[in-house]
């Protein structure tokens, strides 16, 4: 059975703090892991991440995957209050053909919640 | 605005009741899904539909019949639930399962509640 696994499951830190957020992946058939983040309402997409090493950037945010160690990070550098959320994890995966039908494998999510 | 447009955003039911949710995508996308947020449980997917065709069935009891008369909508039957079946639950589009770099898009939910 697909497993997706995140830690920690809830983080509190406080304004301009770094944090790291951890993902890691038991699948089959893997074809990329997702990065969402969710505040009380639709999960926002934040990265999609399919080959190991290449980090991905979006202003304050970055990750990065690790496919030997079937896992990635999500960095936050300089938290603002506005950070605070649930930060999903999600794997993708394939038949054993190679065909996807788009089926996300979902981890608990990691609550952060950044304090003034 | 996220471009998947979910209503009701909130409904309370019986469990005798018959009710429907019901998605719209205006993304152009070809494949939408239903899933389901419980409390203190991850994300778990329900039904995908590709190009109108059911694609996935993730062994979801038949309480819950869903609908996809286009690529553009997407509906959630709802029949002699139970208080468990109490969720968020989500509805989300994507461009093609079968493309490299599909990206999946969520609406805002519909809090369901059962009484």
């Amino acid at each position: 059975e697909d497993k997706v696994v995140q830690s920690p499951l809830s983080l509190v830190v406080h304004e301009g703090d770094t944090v790291t957020l951890n993902c890691s992946y038991e699948v089959t058939n893997f074809r990329s892991l997702l990065w969402y983040k969710q505040e009380k309402k639709a999960p926002t997409f934040l990265f999609m991440l399919t080959s190991s090493g290449i980090e991905k950037k979006s202003g304050r945010l970055s990750s990065i995957l690790d496919k030997k160690e079937l896992s990635s990070i999500l960095n936050i550098t300089a938290t603002q209050t506005g950070d605070s959320a649930i930060y999903l994890c999600a794997v993708e995966v394939t038949n054993a053909g190679g065909t996807s039908y788009g089926k996300l494998t979902f981890g608990q999510g990691t609550i952060l919640t950044v304090h003034p | 605005e996220t471009g998947v447009t979910q209503t009701p955003r909130h409904l309370v039911m019986g469990m005798t009741n018959k009710k429907s949710l019901k998605c719209e995508q205006h993304l152009g996308h070809n494949a939408m899904y239903w899933y389901k947020q419980s409390a203190k449980k991850p994300l778990e997917l329900m039904f995908v539909y590709n190009f109108k065709e059911q694609t996935e069935n993730n062994s979801v009891p038949s309480r819950f019949s869903p609908e996809c008369p286009n690529s553009s909508h997407l509906f959630l039957h709802l029949h002699t639930l139970q208080p468990e079946d109490s969720a968020l639950y989500l509805c989300a589009s994507s461009q093609d399962p079968g493309v490299p770099g599909n990206t999946i898009y969520f609406g805002e939910g519909s809090w369901l509640t059962v009484v």
